[in-house]
């Protein structure tokens, strides 16, 4: 089956570091992408892993290890507009479905 | 160079009335995405099609839902005899002929059935 678990909902201070985790058990992978959705809004395109090991763009980074099925995105310096959810969601074999995760919703706080 | 658009953004139907919404791609685009989003949940895919062509529906009911992207104009996704469980948020997303990983989503159309 098809499964992409991360964490429904996380709390971070402005300024700080936050660590949002995916797993994903999919029955084809070719590539893993983050996304970021603030409410009512289009999700925009934050990083696009396909190979192992940490991507770093700005302020966000993500790993990936396909042995582990896992990926996590980094984002440094948190700032009050990175309030938003975060999806996690991974490209199937064959490179045209994609698979969402439910998405986490990050607060961040002054 | 436009991005996605998608209309209308909120449309508003009684039940067993007809959805039609529209998509159109970036500009150098040849492959759409359409997705739904129930509200608190992620993006569920529903289908994949390149001009003319169908090319994944798995994601689409199988009943009452249909999609088109033909050679002029928009894509439409199209839902008869709409039910209150068919209000969510359709997403359209785009991608060029090379680098087809990379999809651009449209603002979405808010769907509302009273």
């Amino acid at each position: 089956g098809q499964n992409i678990d991360q964490p429904t909902e996380m709390t971070a201070t402005e300024g700080a570091i936050v660590q949002i985790n995916c797993t994903y058990q999919t029955s084809g992978f070719n590539g893993l992408f983050w996304y970021q959705q603030h409410a009512g809004e289009a999700p925009t395109f934050l990083s696009y892993n396909v190979l192992d090991g940490l991507e770093e763009k700005g302020r966000f980074s993500s790993f990936l290890s396909r042995s582990k099925g896992y990926s996590y995105l980094l984002l440094k310096e948190l700032q009050m507009k990175d309030s938003a959810s975060y999806l996690c969601a991974v490209l199937n074999t064959g490179g045209f479905k994609t698979i969402f995760g439910a998405g986490t919703r990050l607060f961040v706080k002054a | 160079n436009a991005g996605v658009m998608q209309n209308p953004r909120h449309l508003v139907r009684r039940r067993g009335q007809e959805a039609r919404l529209r998509c159109s791609p970036m500009k150098g685009h040849s492959h759409v995405y359409w997705y739904r989003q129930l509200p608190e949940e992620g993006l569920k895919f529903m289908v994949y099609l390149q001009k003319e062509n169908i090319i994944d529906e798995s994601g689409m009911p199988k009943e009452r839902f249909s999609a088109e992207f033909p050679k002029e104009g928009p894509s439409i996704l199209r839902i008869q005899q709409v039910v209150r469980g068919d209000s969510a948020a359709y997403f359209c997303a785009s991608s060029p002929p090379v680098d087809q990983e990379t999809q651009y989503f449209g603002p979405g159309t808010r769907l509302l059935v009273l």
